[in-house]
């Protein structure tokens, strides 16, 4: 099914550690964007990508950093994870500068402990 | 920044009752947009709205876009239980820079059988 994957879809890691989130769409969209969801927070964005080659920040980037390898894959890094950094997070992509609405992944459930 | 008022947090409701919900925002948004989130899955999309005092429905589902630009209403009839989920509001202005979508922190809906 077309679409945005995820993976993972769950993970475990220790404070301290690194871990990179993928995501990829095969609907040729030129945005990407990544989100996190915390409870009663809703979806804050993260990171996003307008077109191939370049990223922004949003409003919560502190402590990650993301790379658009191409069109279709917006990856999201985590230098060294904390607890705060529990969340889920989603992949979302748009074509029309997001006037037919994002599409999302199933997102990755992340603990960090 | 712009923030979106969603309201109410939760609903708890039996079987067969019109649910109601909305979201307010002190700015003005070209599009109105409206999620719903399923346990373990991404938001997906139910309906756009592009126009001020559009009316569109999706089934059992009906959105307003206000007509000061500023609100939408999201409404269901005769509820259902797989009508269980969170639904977020999105409001969007495009035709400038991207990652302009902006989300209410959700409703949590519970349908009672």
């Amino acid at each position: 099914n077309a679409g945005v994957t995820q993976t993972p879809k769950f993970q475990v890691l220790k404070t301290g550690q690194s871990m990179t989130l993928q995501c990829a769409q095969d609907m040729n969209h030129n945005s990407m964007y990544w989100y996190r969801q915390d409870p009663g927070m809703g979806l804050r964005l993260i990171y996003y990508s307008a077109s191939e080659g370049t990223t922004d920040k949003g409003e919560v980037p502190n402590g990650y950093n993301v790379s658009r390898l191409n069109k279709r894959e917006f990856s999201l890094r985590l230098e060294s994870a904390a607890p705060s950094q529990t969340s889920v997070y989603f992949c979302a992509s748009s074509g029309r500068q997001g006037a037919l609405g994002y599409t999302f992944g199933s997102g990755t459930r992340l603990t960090v402990v | 920044g712009q923030q979106l008022n969603q309201s109410p947090q939760s609903m708890f409701i039996q079987e067969g009752e019109d649910v109601s919900m909305n979201c307010t925002s002190s700015s003005i948004f070209n599009t109105w947009l409206w999620y719903k989130q399923e346990p373990g899955e991404g938001p997906v999309l139910l309906i756009a709205l592009y126009k001020a005092g559009e009316l569109t429905s999706n089934g059992r589902l009906t959105a307003q876009f206000g007509i000061t630009r500023k609100d939408s209403f999201l409404n269901i009839s005769a509820s259902i239980p797989s009508d269980v989920g969170i639904y977020f509001c999105a409001g969007l202005n495009y035709g400038g820079s991207q990652g302009n979508l902006i989300f209410g922190k959700g409703t949590k809906l519970s349908v009672k059988p």
